[in-house]
């Protein structure tokens, strides 16, 4: 299986503020996921993140909003920008490896 | 159409007995895989089996077991002996093709009583 790191578990953040979170795997990986779980919810992709090109978004998700990095084969981050309260959610990385799909740790933002 | 179908909201089953979740699934692409997690309340989401369209066994792993009927386009979990650590959310999901995005189930809360 992949190690995932995922960083942070969990945040607090003040509404029109900007996180940055962090995913690392343990393999080199041609395509890193991102994904939201709403409280309650199941989880939705928000975009693909391919090495040395552009994220491919899912529809109602935006490069302004969630702009994605995938600097090398083992490392992306996602960032939520300009924050509100609907963004608090569990924001999730993924990777496949061997057919099977791995998840990080997940990170459990809260804006208020 | 929802591709992925958990029509279970909540299970209950007392230990050390066995606990089916349910799963159905949509799609017209003959290559797709079937996986199933597992989520605590911690938040992270813990895989648990795969199965893909052409394994010509069921698969297993551990206390878990897929119940793969193709024909009905179900992927049933199958949970023997449960413990009380296995009171979590599960989901289904489902992957079409290589390297494609998975699309999840609403997901089944099973609680596990001593």
């Amino acid at each position: 299986s992949a190690v995932i790191s995922q960083k942070p578990s969990r945040d607090i953040c003040q509404r029109g503020t900007s996180l940055t979170i962090q995913c690392q795997v343990d393999s080199q990986v041609t395509m890193m996921f991102w994904y939201r779980q709403q409280p309650g919810q199941s989880l939705t992709l928000i975009a693909t993140a391919n090495q040395g090109s552009e994220a491919t978004y899912e529809s109602g998700f935006v490069i302004d909003k969630f702009p994605i990095s995938r600097p090398n084969l083992t490392f992306s981050t996602l960032t939520v920008s300009n924050m509100s309260p609907e963004d608090s959610s569990i924001y999730l990385c993924s990777v496949e490896l061997w057919r099977e799909a791995f998840f990080g740790q997940g990170t459990r933002l809260t804006v208020v | 159409a929802q591709k992925i179908t958990q029509t279970q909201p909540g299970m209950f089953v007392q230990e050390k007995e066995a606990v089916t979740l349910d799963c159905t699934y949509d799609t017209s692409d003959p290559s797709y895989g079937l996986f199933w997690y597992k989520q605590p309340s911690s938040g992270e989401m813990i895989f648990l089996i795969y199965q893909g369209s052409y394994d010509q066994q069921n698969a297993t792993e551990g206390r878990y077991s897929l119940n793969f009927q193709k024909a009905r386009k179900s992927a049933n979990l199958v949970i023997s002996a449960s413990q009380l650590g296995d009171s979590a959310m599960y989901f289904c999901a489902m992957r079409e093709g290589d390297f494609q995005k998975l699309v999840f189930g609403t997901g089944t809360r099973l609680l596990v009583s001593p």
